[in-house]
C-alpha cells in the first residue's frame, strides 16, 4: 500500500513566524509531489507542486522535496491568521494522468 | 471561465435509495477523478477515468458506479449497497501538464 504520512497537528503558529508543515512518503519511485489547502468545509486548492529535489518558492510559500529521505516539506513565511487551514500533501507515484495518493492533512493554526 | 461544477451542494438519501452526483468540467481535461473526504479523514479514491468510455476502480468503489460517457461528464451514483455514504465528495479533473484541481464538492447526509 502506497503511503503518504502527515502529522495532523494542531499546528499552533504566532503570526509572522514560519510555519513548517511535514510529509513522508512510502514509494521511492514517486514522480511528483503536491500540496493543497483546505479551509474548513471547502475544497482543497492547489497551492505548490514540486518535480525536482531542492527547493522551489512561490511569494510566501516554499516547497523542499528531498527524495533520498522520501521526504517533502512546506514551509509558510510570515505566517497570517488566513493562513489557518488543513493542508494536505499529495503524491503522484504513477507517470502521467493518474490519480494522487493524499496525507490526512495537517491542521494549521496561526495565532494573531 | 473554466472550471468545475459539482452539483448539488447538498444531497440527502433515504434508505434503499440511489443517488447521483453530477460532475461537469469545460477545462479539456482528460481525466476525472472522485474522492470521498470523511470527517479529519484525507481524501480517498472511489473512482477514476483517463478517458471517455473508461474508468477505474480505486481504493474504495463498493457501493458506488460512474459512467463517462463525455469528456466533460462523469456523474457519480451512490448506491444502496453503500451503507455508509454520508461523507464530503469531491471531484476533479487534471490533465499531463495541469495538476488535479477540485469542484466545490457536494455534502451528502442520510435522511
Amino acid at each position: 500500500q502506497k503511503e503518504v504520512e502527515q502529522n495532523s497537528g494542531p499546528l499552533s503558529v504566532p503570526e509572522g513566524a514560519i510555519a513548517s508543515l511535514n510529509c513522508t512518503y512510502s514509494d521511492r519511485g514517486s514522480q511528483s509531489f503536491f500540496w493543497y489547502r483546505q479551509y474548513s468545509g471547502k475544497s482543497p486548492e492547489l497551492i505548490m507542486f514540486i518535480y525536482s529535489n531542492g527547493d522551489k518558492e512561490d511569494g510566501r510559500f516554499t516547497a523542499q522535496l528531498n527524495k533520498a529521505s522520501q521526504y517533502v516539506s512546506l514551509l509558510i513565511r510570515d505566517s497570517q491568521p488566513s493562513d489557518s487551514a488543513t493542508y494536505l500533501c499529495a503524491v503522484n507515484t504513477n507517470p502521467g494522468n493518474t490519480p494522487l495518493v493524499f496525507g490526512k492533512g495537517t491542521r494549521l493554526s496561526v495565532i494573531a | 471561465d473554466g472550471g468545475i461544477t459539482q452539483s448539488p451542494k447538498y444531497l440527502f438519501r433515504k434508505e434503499g435509495q440511489n443517488v447521483t452526483l453530477s460532475c461537469e468540467q469545460n477545462l479539456n481535461h482528460d481525466a476525472m477523478y472522485w474522492y470521498r473526504q470523511d470527517p479529519g479523514q484525507g481524501l480517498r479514491l472511489i473512482y477514476y477515468s483517463q478517458i471517455v468510455n473508461d474508468f477505474q476502480k480505486g481504493d474504495i468503489a463498493e457501493g458506488y458506479s460512474v459512467s463517462r460517457e463525455k469528456k466533460e461528464s462523469f456523474p457519480l451514483t451512490v448506491t444502496s449497497a453503500q451503507k455508509n455514504p454520508t461523507a464530503f465528495y469531491l471531484c476533479a479533473s487534471s490533465t499531463t501538464a495541469r495538476p488535479q484541481h477540485f469542484g466545490d464538492g457536494t455534502r451528502l447526509s442520510i435522511l
